[in-house]
C-alpha cells in the first residue's frame, strides 16, 4: 500500500520533447508538492497545492505546469525539455493545509534524463 | 525568504563514533525544524523534528538541539552504525514554506 506513488520511475527523453509525471497520494492529505533534486542532491521546492489550489510557485520556468485534478493527485507536465531539466523529481504530501509544520511524505522519485 | 545553511557537506565517521551535523537559518519566524534521511536511491524520510518551543529532543540514538537566539540547530547521532550511512537534510519552516539545507553525506566506516 504505497502512500505517495509517482509514475514513471524512470524517464529518458530527447531535448525539446514534452513529458508528464503523475503523482497520487492515498493518505487523505490536503497539501501536495513537487520537489526537484539535482545531481548535487539539493532539494528545491517547485510547487505546492492545497486542496487543488496553487499556494507555492517558486521561480520555475513556465515550461513546467502542475495540475491538480483533485486533492489526491498532482501531476507535472514539462514542455520543451532541456538538458538542465535532468534531475530526480519528488512528489510529496503533508496533512496540514497551507502550513509546513508537519511531516512530508515523499514518493519514490522520478528520474528524468534529457539527452 | 528563508536560507538554510548546512555543514559539513560530507562526514566520515568510524562505526561506533558520534556524528554531528549543524544548520543555521535566517528567518527568525521559522518555528519548525525537521531532519530527513535519504538512503542511496531512496526517498527522503523524516527521522526527527523539533519545534521552536523546545530546546532539545531525543529519539534513541539521534537527538536534535535548537538555539533560537543564535538561529542554529544540530543533529547528533551516537553509536553510529553502517545503516546510518545516508544523506541527511535539515530544514526550516515558517508555516508557509519548508526550506532544505544542501545535505550532508554521512559515511560510517566499519
Amino acid at each position: 500500500d504505497t502512500a505517495v506513488s509517482q509514475t514513471p520511475k524512470y524517464l529518458v527523453t530527447q531535448m525539446g520533447n514534452d513529458k508528464s509525471i503523475k503523482c497520487e497520494q492515498n493518505l487523505g492529505h490536503d497539501t501536495m508538492y513537487w520537489y526537484k533534486q539535482d545531481s548535487k542532491k539539493f532539494l528545491k521546492i517547485m510547487f505546492s497545492y492545497n486542496n487543488k489550489e496553487l499556494i507555492i510557485n517558486e521561480t520555475v520556468p513556465n515550461r513546467f505546469s502542475p495540475k491538480s485534478p483533485d486533492k489526491a493527485h498532482l501531476n507535472l507536465h514539462i514542455n520543451s525539455l532541456e538538458l538542465g531539466d535532468s534531475a530526480v523529481y519528488f512528489c510529496a504530501s503533508s496533512p496540514h493545509a497551507a502550513s509546513n509544520t508537519g511531516e512530508l511524505f515523499f514518493g519514490e522519485g522520478s528520474r528524468l534524463t534529457v539527452l | 525568504g528563508e536560507n538554510v545553511e548546512q555543514h559539513p557537506s560530507t562526514l566520515s565517521v568510524q562505526e561506533g563514533d558520534s556524528a554531528v551535523i549543524k544548520c543555521t537559518y535566517s528567518d527568525s519566524a521559522s518555528n519548525y525544524f525537521p531532519w530527513y534521511k535519504q538512503e542511496l536511491g531512496k526517498r527522503p524520510q523524516l527521522i526527527i523534528d523539533i519545534r521552536s518551543n523546545v530546546g532539545e529532543k531525543k529519539d534513541q540514538r539521534i537527538a536534535v538541539t535548537l538555539n533560537k537566539t543564535a538561529k542554529h540547530f544540530s543533529l547528533h547521532i551516537t553509536e553510529t552504525q553502517p545503516e546510518d550511512s545516508a544523506v541527511y537534510f535539515c530544514a526550516a519552516s515558517n508555516d508557509y514554506k519548508l526550506s532544505f539545507g544542501a545535505g550532508t553525506t554521512v559515511t560510517v566506516r566499519a
